[in-house]
């Protein structure tokens, strides 16, 4: 069975430091990663997904995430936080080829940048 | 505009009370599904679909019901809604392509999915 820990409830960061959320994924064979965002009632929106190549993914809004194939991790990160970054932010995976085709969702992470 | 819309936005019912939450794409997406959002649960699949006429359950498919007669249309049913079916739920789209590396027999590609603005759903 393929599973995602989001071991953080919540991030705080200070606006114009580095935010790193941290993402470790079990999935039978390759895995296919990706990084959601929820804003405040709204739905989740794409940010980026490693499928395979390099292990630095970028995305949107200045967001980058780096596949560690050994420590089976993905986490999301950007160089300099800005408080509209505040958001839930979700990670999911699911098996690159065969295996099940229902996505598997992280419980979410909350980020807070204070100003 | 590339969208996913749900209907309605809010909604609270009684239990047993027969309710339909609709969702519609305008991309042409082969792939849609429906997840329910609860608190510390992140998002659970309760049931998807590959094309018109193709469905299959998610993780938690129990007491929902969906069709999908049109390519656009995904409705959510429940017949007999009950408390531990409030949740906030969403509709998501994807577009179907041949996997990278070519050695499921599906050919799928799983593409970034594209949600609906969400469902707040009450049932007392």
């Amino acid at each position: 069975a393929q599973s995602v820990a989001q071991p953080e409830d919540q991030v705080n960061v200070a606006e114009g430091n580095p935010l790193t959320v941290k993402c470790t994924y079990s999935v039978s064979g390759n895995p296919y990663l990706f990084w959601y965002v929820q804003y405040p009632n709204r739905g989740l929106q794409f940010l980026l997904k490693y499928i395979t190549g390099d292990n630095l993914v970028k995305g949107s809004y200045g967001f980058e995430a780096e596949f560690n194939k050994s420590q089976t991790s993905f986490h999301l990160k950007k160089p300099s936080a800005l408080v509209s970054d505040s958001a839930l932010y979700f990670c999911a995976v699911r098996p690159l080829a065969g295996g099940s085709y229902i996505p598997t969702f992280g419980r979410g992470t909350s980020l807070i940048v204070h100003p | 505009e590339a969208q996913v819309t749900q209907n309605p936005r809010y909604l609270i019912t009684v239990t047993g009370k027969k309710l339909t939450v609709t969702c519609s794409q305008n991309m042409n997406h082969e792939y849609m599904s429906w997840y329910r959002q609860d608190p510390g649960l992140g998002l659970r699949q309760i049931y998807y679909s590959m094309n018109v006429e193709v469905t299959d359950k998610g993780d938690v498919p129990e007491g929902y019901k969906v069709s999908r007669k049109e390519k656009r249309n995904f409705p959510l049913i429940l017949e007999s809604p009950s408390p531990n079916q409030t949740s906030l739920y969403f509709c998501a789209s994807s577009s179907l392509g041949i996997s990278p590396d070519g050695t499921s027999g599906w050919l799928l590609s799983y593409n970034e999915q594209f949600f609906g603005p969400g469902t707040r759903l009450t049932v007392l």
